[in-house]
């Protein structure tokens, strides 16, 4: 069945580094694949999108790339700030029955 | 615009009892999606209502129940409540048309704590 796995974390950064989250998916086609960030006590907020291959989505200096050869959907940021301390959750759109399915999630601790 | 609320944002339950969650959804929403979050674990699709009716659901038992109102809002039901029951609830919201459906639109959750 359709699965999203994303790297386990937590990750912990320096303000200002690199930042990457892999994130793989397996459905039948080629489903909408989705970023979600979880703040501390709160729910869920779409960072960014992408609908169909080499779709680029991006917001707030994240971005993904869909990567269908790879099934991959791998976020990035170039510089990290304490602000984006965080869980992050890779999702797919399973269309069949209108609903996401997630990773479980991968926490970032940007250290000043 | 306003956002997709949910209550209460606590609750704590004994097992065997029954518990109702509630959510309304943001403006101009028509769906409705219930996801439970257990800790440390992504969401996990309960169900979905559109047009008051129950759209899809996920691998949970039928003592996980909804409704759906006219006016979008929705209630989450569980009975029997069982230890493994304590998550964070999560309600969603978006648009359906004829070309598909919105992005999902969560609101803050309900931590429902079984004793």
């Amino acid at each position: 069945g359709d699965s999203v796995t994303q790297m386990e974390g937590p990750v912990t950064l320096s303000e200002e580094a690199f930042l990457t989250i892999n994130c793989t998916y397996t459905a039948t086609g080629y489903p909408s694949l989705f970023w979600y960030v979880q703040y501390p006590g709160e729910g869920l907020q779409l960072l960014l999108k992408a609908t169909k291959a080499d779709d680029k989505g991006s917001n707030k200096g994240f971005e993904a790339t869909y990567r269908k050869e790879t099934t991959s959907f791998h976020l990035e940021k170039g510089s990290v700030q304490v602000s984006d301390s965080a869980v992050y959750f890779c999702a797919s759109w399973r269309g069949s029955q209108g609903n996401l399915i997630f990773g479980k999630g991968t926490k970032l601790s940007v250290k000043p | 615009e306003t956002g997709v609320t949910q209550s209460p944002t606590h609750l704590i339950k004994t097992r065997g009892q029954q518990v109702t969650l509630r959510c309304s959804s943001q403006s101009g929403h028509n769906t409705v999606s219930w996801y439970q979050q257990a800790l440390g674990q992504g969401p996990q699709f309960i169900f979905q209502y559109y047009r008051e009716e129950e759209n899809g659901r996920g691998n949970f038992p039928p003592r996980f129940s909804g409704l759906q109102f006219p006016n979008y809002s929705s209630e989450l039901n569980v009975n029997a409540l069982e230890l493994d029951d304590s998550a964070l609830y999560l309600c969603a919201s978006s648009v359906r048309t004829g070309q598909g459906a919105s992005p999902l639109h969560f609101g803050n959750g309900t931590r429902l704590t079984v004793t």
